[in-house]
Formats: structure tokens, C-alpha cells, sequence
């Protein structure tokens, strides 16, 4: 069945550091991809996504390219920012348009 | 414009108990999405609900149970409560079922002692 293989964590970073959180999918078909992002007590926020192969989702200085043959979606960010803290969910919307998440990989950024 | 409303937003029910969270999604959204997250398994999907009809369910035992309302506001249950039912209890809401953008409330952390 489909799944989302991410990172795990925790991962601890200086300010300014670059960011890359791993993720890969199995999924049959050509499921659209997503990064969200969960803030201390809130909810996910939709970060970033693409919908076919090559495509690059980006947004906040953060991106991530769709790669079909390595079945990926890493998400980077050249250089983060204490406010970057939280927990990054990889995700993909895949058969009978259910989405499947990743367990999450949470970031701490250290000034 | 005010986003999806979960509550309550705690709960502390004991072993056996049954529990009803509600979550309001977005005004005009019809689409309502419910998300079991615990630490070791991300979030999973329970089921999704669109115009008071269930139209998609993941794979959960029938101790979860939802319902939506005619204005689109979703009801969870869980009766006979176990102790692996401690979670945050997430609702999405979209405008309409079979999109990409769904946007989520803050969840309703549920303890079961």
C-alpha cells in the first residue's frame, strides 16, 4: 500500500545552518506530494507541495523536488531560522485520494 | 475568516468510557477529514465525511465512529476506550472532497487512563 518513509529525529541545528529532512514514498500511481508543518500546540500548515514528477514545491525558503525515480521528496532550506522549530510531516495524497503521512521529523534551531 | 475549531481541546476519559470530540471546519468548507497523530505512527487516517455522507474511512476498528451535520461541523466518537486511544485528535476541513488543500484545527489531545 501506499506509505512515507521520512527522517527520523530529532535534529538539532545551528542558526543559519542548511536544512535537508529526508523523505520517500511508495505509492502506486502518481500521488501529489506535501510537506506540512506543525507548530507547538497548533495545527499542520500546509508548507510546500507538488503534483507531478520534477515538479519543485517551494515557499518560506524552504523546497523540495518531486524525483519519481528515486521515488523522493526531500525538503531543504539554505539557512535556517529559530522561528524554523517545529515538526515537518511529509505526506502524499495516494490511492482512493486518502493522504498518508510520515511520522514527522521534529527540528530545533539554536541560536 | 476564522479556521477550523476543534473541541474540547484536553480530555482525560478512563479505560471503557466513551468520548465525542466535534470540530467546526472552516465557513463554506464541506469537507471534513479526522487524523489520529500518536509519536511512534505520524498521523493516520480515520475518515473523511462531505455533505453528511462518509465517503472515505481508513483503517480503524468500529469503535471510531464520526458523523458531519448538515452544517458541515463533524462529530467523533470513540466508545469503549483503550489506553492505545491516547492521541492528538486532528480535523481538516477543505472546500470540497478530492482536493489537495485541506487545512487543519489544533487538535484534541485525549488521555485515557
Amino acid at each position: 500500500g501506499d506509505s512515507v518513509t521520512q527522517m527520523e529525529g530529532p535534529v538539532t541545528l545551528s542558526e543559519e545552518a542548511f536544512l535537508t529532512i529526508n523523505c520517500t514514498y511508495t505509492a502506486t500511481g502518481y500521488p501529489s506530494l506535501f510537506w506540512y508543518v506543525q507548530y507547538p500546540g497548533e495545527g499542520l500548515q500546509l508548507l510546500l507541495k507538488a503534483t507531478k514528477a520534477d515538479d519543485k514545491g517551494s515557499n518560506k525558503g524552504f523546497e523540495a523536488t518531486y524525483r519519481k525515480e528515486t521515488t523522493s521528496f526531500h525538503l531543504e532550506k539554505g539557512s535556517v531560522q529559530v522561528s524554523d522549530s517545529a515538526v515537518y510531516f511529509c505526506a502524499l495524497k495516494g490511492t482512493g485520494n486518502q493522504f498518508y503521512f510520515g511520522t514527522g521529523t521534529s527540528l530545533t534551531v539554536i541560536p | 475568516k476564522a479556521g477550523v475549531t476543534q473541541t474540547p481541546r484536553y480530555l482525560i476519559k478512563t479505560r471503557g468510557q466513551q468520548v465525542t470530540l466535534s470540530c467546526s471546519p472552516i465557513s463554506g468548507h464541506r469537507s471534513v477529514s479526522w487524523y489520529q497523530q500518536t509519536p511512534g505512527q505520524g498521523l493516520q487516517f480515520l475518515f473523511e465525511y462531505f455533505s453528511e455522507t462518509q465517503r472515505n474511512k481508513g483503517n480503524f476498528p468500529g469503535r471510531f465512529s464520526g458523523r458531519q451535520f448538515s452544517n458541515s461541523r463533524s462529530e467523533m466518537n470513540v466508545s469503549t476506550l483503550e489506553l492505545g486511544d491516547s492521541a492528538l485528535y486532528l480535523c481538516a476541513s477543505s472546500l470540497v472532497i478530492d482536493t489537495n488543500e485541506q487545512f487543519f484545527g489544533p487538535g484534541t489531545r485525549l488521555t485515557v487512563l
